[in-house]
């Protein structure tokens, strides 16, 4: 099973708005409603932003919004702030053995 | 608040055996699929395995089958992994993550981890 595909890294701005793919197959996100998305800073533990494609986390800032289109589900953050540069992965749900399928993971820098 | 904190991890030889442990807090530990997850450093995440509430659900990924075995003790809120034969490629970063009771729901708590270093 192959590893969901994201960019490396993405950057904006204070302010801006900034997006990261995800994209499977229609064995994964493109059948189920089961993709999340973590954020993660170094030597910390992987913390939930988004569940079920667009339900955020308990606690999780409005600023972060999920979406999915066929095989690609993407993250949204608006309004970057410093405290969102970390690391970001998706996670889907898939029919193969694996059961889970990853991201590889984008680093987000506000300039 | 759901806290998980895992221990076991270390340096340990192949063909050796080491056993983790996730102590669960926060949470009714019998409710919910609960995950391992691991990481190797720098790279990306790979799921492990998981149990359901009463322990009688098990899965594991291909490459780690018939050599891990994952099992809980309830009355401890506590999840294992014992781990044999261990080879050079599982050297990660182990989570304990716990899911929700919607089975394919992917697991959304995790723990700090514990590193696993398997060498000679």
């Amino acid at each position: 099973q192959s590893a969901l595909t994201q960019p490396a890294s993405v950057s904006g701005s204070p302010g801006q708005s900034i997006t990261i793919s995800c994209t499977g197959t229609s064995s994964d996100i493109g059948a189920y409603n089961y993709v999340s998305w973590f954020q993660q800073h170094p030597g910390k533990a992987p913390q939930l932003m988004i569940y079920d494609v667009s339900d955020r986390a308990s606690g999780v800032s409005n600023r972060f919004s999920g979406s999915k289109s066929g095989n690609t589900a993407s993250l949204t953050i608006s309004g970057l702030q410093a405290e969102d540069e970390a690391d970001y992965f998706c996670t889907s749900y898939t029919s193969s053995s694996t059961l889970y399928v990853f991201g590889t993971g984008t680093k987000v820098t506000v300039l | 608040e759901v806290q998980l904190v895992e221990s076991g991890g270390g340096l340990v030889q192949p063909g050796g055996s080491l056993r983790l442990s996730c102590e669960g807090s926060g949470f009714t530990f019998n409710t919910y699929w609960m995950h391992w997850v691991r990481q190797v450093p720098g790279k990306g995440l790979m799921w492990v395995s998981r149990l359901n509430g009463d322990g009688s659900v098990t899965k594991y990924a291909d490459s780690v089958k018939g050599r891990f075995t994952i099992s809980s003790d309830n009355a401890k809120n506590t999840l294992y992994l014992q781990m044999n034969n261990l080879r050079a490629e599982d050297t990660a970063i182990y989570y304990c993550a716990r899911g929700s009771i919607i089975a394919a729901r992917p697991p959304g708590h995790w723990g700090q981890g514990t590193l696993v270093t398997v060498s000679s």
